[in-house]
């Protein structure tokens, strides 16, 4: 059965610390997408990244780092120098390629950055 | 810009009473969804429609309905709201023959409070 696991629940980092944000997904598929998404205080998810299942490749966008290994089935976030408005809960989330049009959510992480 | 738009951000419904919240989209994407999420939890999909073809997740209650009358639009119904069911109604949409595995566009959410 496919699952996507966030450990950590909240996380508090004072503005400009790096923090990562830990996701691990079980699936039976080969083929298979994991994505982030953040969910800020207004409420709508918005997409960061998608990443297939053949594609190991560490991904970097500005402060943003996704770090995708399939040995551990583990796809973790990074945000390097946080600022304020990094504050909201990120979810991980996997779709199956057999799993049709349905997404599995984690529980998500609610990161609060102080000034 | 090209956007999911829920309607109305916050909707306050009686126990019993009938409620419809609404979806319209201009991305002209054939994958309408309807996901509930609780508080402090993953959203959880309830249905979703591929073009006109509606299909329901095995446990969502048949206090939950959807109508999508054209590709732009669509409605989910619940026809007499428990306390239970107060919590955030997301709408998303997505592109594709074969799945998600492209990635949701949200709209801002419904928040549906019973009372």
């Amino acid at each position: 059965a496919q699952k996507v696991t966030q450990a950590q629940t909240e996380i508090s980092v004072v503005e400009k610390e790096d923090v990562t944000l830990d996701c691990v997904y079980e699936t039976r598929d080969t083929t298979y997408y994991l994505f982030w998404y953040k969910q800020p205080p207004s409420g709508e998810l918005v997409f960061l990244i998608r990443r297939n299942s053949f594609d190991e490749q560490n991904e970097i966008s500005g402060r943003y780092s996704w770090n995708f290994q399939k040995s551990t089935s583990s796809f973790n976030f990074t945000i390097t120098a946080s600022q304020v408005v990094d504050s909201a809960v990120y979810f991980c989330a996997l779709s199956e390629d057999t799993g049709g049009f349905k997404t599995i959510f984690g529980a998500g992480t609610r990161l609060f950055v102080k000034a | 810009d090209a956007m999911v738009i829920q309607n109305p951000r916050y909707q306050v419904t009686q126990f019993g009473k009938p409620v419809t919240l609404s979806c319209s989209q201009t991305l002209n994407h054939n994958v309408m969804y309807w996901y509930q999420q609780k508080s402090s939890q993953a959203p959880k999909l309830l249905f979703h429609y591929y073009d006109k073809d509606f299909n329901n997740e095995a446990d969502t209650p048949d206090n939950f309905q959807s109508r999508r009358p054209n590709t732009s639009f669509c409605f989910l119904d619940i026809r007499s709201p428990g306390l239970g069911d107060a919590a955030m109604y997301l709408c998303a949409t997505s592109r594709g023959d074969r799945g998600a595995w492209k990635g949701y566009t949200f709209g801002s959410g419904t928040r549906l409070t019973v009372v």
